[in-house]
């Protein structure tokens, strides 16, 4: 399994601009959650989803952010417009129901940098 | 509301060093406990868990117990290595419910020669 697929690695934008994240789960896991880690504030929980139904959605930090499902193999997080303060690694994992332990499988990270 | 709390870091230890990251938490119910492991520029990964009261999970020499009288899950391993460097996050799973997993802030641990 390739494991949880993030794109882009890295993007770089000016302030205003509109920003897409991408994320595809470990195939056959059905939830799903988007994370932003920063050194101040460690990592946060966004979202998370749970059979493409997001269930949680008190950690976006306001309406600027959005986050989609529209299947059991993508979600987007897209912030628009960016801010300065929105730079940071925002990952995405999946977990499955195979097991009672709930084992979170990471994607590598997007890295954003707003101007 | 579910919480996870561990010491801050950053740790710095020699190589072949004893380590002790303590890490105690609130919860109802019976959660699973998990220690992830994140090296530089990658994401978290699983390092090791345990499910149930008095469990202890182990993987490449370090260690956790559940100790539920103490509500903690110390992580420990007997002598490090420079390899080990990382940030180091305590998490939980509450029983039940969907799949949320909560961490602590994570601790950074340099291991130097």
């Amino acid at each position: 399994d390739a494991g949880v697929i993030q794109s882009p690695r890295h993007e770089v934008t000016e302030m205003g601009q509109e920003v897409t994240l991408r994320c595809k789960p470990i195939s056959g896991h059905n939830s799903l959650f988007w994370y932003r880690q920063t050194m101040m504030r460690g990592l946060e929980l966004l979202i998370y989803f749970n059979n493409n139904v997001p269930i949680d959605d008190s950690g976006m930090p306001e309406d600027r952010f959005s986050a989609k499902m529209p299947n059991a193999s993508f979600s987007t997080l897209k912030i628009q417009p960016s801010e300065p303060r929105d730079s940071a690694v925002y990952f995405c994992a999946s977990s499955g129901t195979s097991g009672p332990y709930n084992e979170q499988f990471f994607g590598p990270g997007t890295r954003l940098t707003v101007l | 509301g579910d919480s996870v709390t561990q010491m801050e870091g950053p740790v710095t230890l020699s190589e072949e060093a004893f380590l002790t990251i303590n890490c105690t938490y609130t919860a109802t119910g019976y959660p699973s406990l998990f220690w992830y492991v994140q090296y530089p520029g990658e994401g978290l990964q699983l390092l090791l868990k345990a499910t149930k009261a008095d469990d202890k999970g182990s993987n490449k020499g370090f260690e956790a117990t559940y100790r539920k009288e103490t509500t903690s899950f110390h992580l420990e391993k007997g002598s490090v290595q420079v390899s080990d460097s990382a940030v180091y996050f305590c998490a939980l799973s509450a029983s039940g419910g969907y799949q949320k997993v909560t961490f602590g802030i994570g601790t950074k641990l340099q291991v130097i020669p």
